[in-house]
């Protein structure tokens, strides 16, 4: 079966970077995209970027252009996020999800990690 | 951006009807396909995918989800409410990127 697994909670300082995993398993990974999205507890869901995993190909949300860099690692079907420059207003659980065709719906998410960026 | 305008909440009996809307802030649907997607997210949870493309039922989604709705008018109907349904309920379009959420709609048991 389908499944996405992220890696674990981060406590970070303000102006680290982090790098978030999200290994996956049970489909073809490198004909499928992999988008990344933030949400503060208690508030929606905002999608922060996409990328191919056949070609690395990516697209991002204006919003979190240089904060937020995907790539992907087809020998481990896994893919990742770097989070750079963390501000508090980087805290949030961060999801990663599939789509497998251009319409974009996200049909398996990751269990998502909470990311608190503290001093 | 595309905004997606949701009630934030809706309280409804258990055996009851519960339609929940959507309205985009521009038309969402190309051609005869309707880019609106509907999610299900309980707390500490990640989301789950109930409809995508308006209508269509997502794998291993009771039948008693069902969505319409074109252009910039979208409905998730769940009949009946369940106890297992008590969650909140985000509508999502793929039409133009970035692909953007509604607010998310809280459904609660009257």
């Amino acid at each position: 079966q389908v499944k996405l697994q992220q890696s674990g909670a981060e406590l970070v300082k303000p102006g680290a970077s982090v790098k978030l995993s999200c290994k996956t398993s049970g489909y073809t990974f490198s004909t499928s995209y992999m988008s990344w999205f933030k949400q503060i507890p208690g508030q929606s869901i905002e999608w922060i970027g996409m990328i191919y995993a056949g070609d690395g190909g990516t697209g991002y949300n204006q919003k979190f252009k240089g904060k937020a860099t995907l790539t992907v690692d087809t020998s481990s079907s896994t893919a990742y996020m770097d989070l750079s420059s963390l501000t508090t207003e980087d805290s949030a659980v961060y999801f990663c999800a599939r789509s497998i065709t251009t319409w974009h719906y996200f049909d398996y998410w990751g269990q998502g990690v909470m990311v608190t960026v503290s001093s | 951006d595309i905004v997606l305008t949701q009630s934030p909440a809706l309280a409804v009996s258990l055996g009851q009807r519960a339609t929940i809307s959507c309205r985009a802030s521009q038309s969402v649907s190309i051609s005869r396909y309707n880019l609106m997607h509907w999610y299900q997210q309980k707390p500490g949870q990640q989301p789950k995918l109930l409809i995508y493309r308006a209508s269509n039922l997502a794998s291993g989604i009771p039948a008693r989800f069902s969505g319409s709705g074109s252009g910039t008018d979208f409905t998730l109907t769940i009949n009946p409410v369940q106890a297992d349904d008590i969650a909140t309920y985000y509508c999502q379009q793929s039409r133009e990127s970035p692909p953007t959420f509604g607010a998310g709609t809280k459904l609660e048991l009257k």
